[in-house]
């Protein structure tokens, strides 16, 4: 089957650790992103990468880093630099066609800080 | 920045009845998406609209882009348990650059809908 995969489902940290999510996606898109949910509020994009080995930040970049170095991979490292890093992470991808771009989601981390 | 408002917030309803949620925004967009959102789990895309004044429909939901290009509204007619989620609109302006494009996703606050059986 297609589709974005997320691991872990849910994630444990303490505070001061660097914690990586891995997002994975077989749709053959050429184009990734990395969103934060907090309750009550609407998606926050982190980064996006339109292409391997090339990525740019997006609104709330700081605490965060990322790497493209497959089609199929973008994993997402939320730095001790974080300073809020409790939310629900969600990754999407899309093909990043001239016309539409359409986004589809994976099915997300829930990330807490003890 | 652009912004959304979307509204309601939240909606409750009983089963059999229909449902309108509307998003706005301050400038133009030329994509709107429609997306649902289970607790948990990550937005499924429900319809997609692409050019100013298209009204199209999914099963029991139907979302028209507006004339304007500034709005976008989601109708669920005869709403049934499992409409129960998180309903979020997003603009999309895309841009070209060097010769790719990219369009930025620009969120609503999302609406809470709660169907009673």
């Amino acid at each position: 089957d297609g589709g974005i995969t997320q691991s872990p489902k849910y994630l444990f940290r303490k505070e001061g650790q660097n914690v990586t999510l891995s997002c994975e996606q077989n749709l053959n898109h050429d184009a990734m992103y990395w969103y934060r949910q907090d309750p009550g509020q609407g998606l926050r994009l982190i980064y996006y990468s339109q292409i391997v080995n090339d990525f740019q930040k997006g609104d709330i970049a700081e605490g965060y880093s990322v790497s493209r170095e497959k089609k199929e991979s973008f994993p997402l490292t939320v730095t001790s630099a974080q300073k809020n890093p409790t939310a629900f992470y969600l990754c999407a991808s899309s093909m990043g066609g001239l016309y539409t771009d359409t986004q589809y989601f994976g099915p997300g981390t829930r990330l807490t800080v003890l | 920045g652009q912004q959304l408002n979307q509204s309601p917030q939240s909606m409750f309803i009983q089963e059999g009845e229909d449902v309108s949620m509307n998003c706005t925004s301050s400038s133009i967009f030329n994509t709107w998406l429609w997306y649902k959102q289970d607790p948990g789990e990550g937005p499924v895309l429900l319809i997609a609209l692409y050019k100013a004044g298209e009204l199209t429909s999914n099963g029991r939901l139907t979302a028209q882009f507006g004339i304007t290009r500034k709005d976008s509204f989601l109708n669920i007619s005869a709403s049934i348990p499992s409409d129960v989620g998180i309903y979020f609109c997003a603009g999309q302006l895309r841009a070209n650059a060097g010769g790719t494009s990219y369009g930025k996703l620009t969120f609503g606050q999302g609406t809470i809908l709660t169907v009673h059986p």
